[in-house]
């Protein structure tokens, strides 16, 4: 298993859409995760941190299964400035180890 | 205002050339980080810098050196650039230095877009 593996995307979606992704790890001891949104052509930003079993934060509900190691993130209700890629990050060690993102596009 | 900044924004030169990109962050975080990120879109770390500590990846070319003149400063300068670091270059920093059982949410800057012909 990969070190961090996501849905490979692309999703497009109408708004008010429902949108689930999801991603998977294989370091066992990570305690803590993230999701992070990266817009075309600029940085990363954090979206959600995920600490136990899940958070919640608005639109946006974050999930984590540490039996079958994924982390799950549910868009609801779809707008149009959700388009972005979604990148899954997991700690391992000292560093975070970024997926390759999966890529949304939010239909009007 | 701006959290980390890098410059420059683009930077496009030919091959056999050194060059360097500057970072700054007014955070007053601990730590600072050098990502590579590629064609594919994979974000991969470089170096991670804590106060005087550097941590280097070994998979990164030694053509690759980060300095770091304060906390609030980490540079990179890279030698004899080959086409295969064209790549955007992105500056991030923590809080604090991560262990295995705490991480702290990374800042990024806008990136340096590097086009090496």
């Amino acid at each position: 298993r990969k070190e961090v593996e996501q849905d490979p995307g692309p999703f497009n979606v109408p708004e008010g859409a429902t949108v689930a992704f999801n991603c998977t790890y294989s370091n066992s001891a990570s305690q803590s995760f993230f999701w992070y949104r990266q817009d075309c052509r600029k940085e990363p930003k954090l979206l959600m941190s995920v600490y136990s079993s899940g958070n919640e934060d608005g639109r946006f509900t974050a999930q984590l299964n540490r039996a079958s190691q994924y982390i799950s993130l549910l868009i609801r209700d779809s707008k149009l400035s959700d388009s972005a890629t979604y990148l899954c990050v997991v700690p391992r060690g000292r560093q975070l180890t970024f997926g390759s993102g999966t890529q949304l596009t939010v239909l009007p | 205002d701006t959290a980390v900044s890098q410059t420059p924004k683009y930077l496009v030169t030919q091959m056999g050339n050194d060059k360097s990109i500057k970072c700054e962050q007014n955070l007053g975080h601990d730590t600072m980080y050098w990502y590579k990120q590629d064609s594919k879109k994979f974000l991969k770390i470089m170096f991670s810098y804590n106060n005087k500590e550097l941590i280097i990846n070994e998979t990164v070319p030694n053509r690759f050196s980060p300095k770091s003149p304060d906390k609030a400063h980490l540079n990179l300068h890279i030698n004899s650039l080959e086409l295969g670091d064209s790549a955007v270059y992105f500056c991030a920093s923590s809080q604090k230095f991560p262990t295995p059982s705490s991480s702290y949410e990374q800042y990024f800057g806008p990136g340096t877009r590097l086009t090496v012909t």
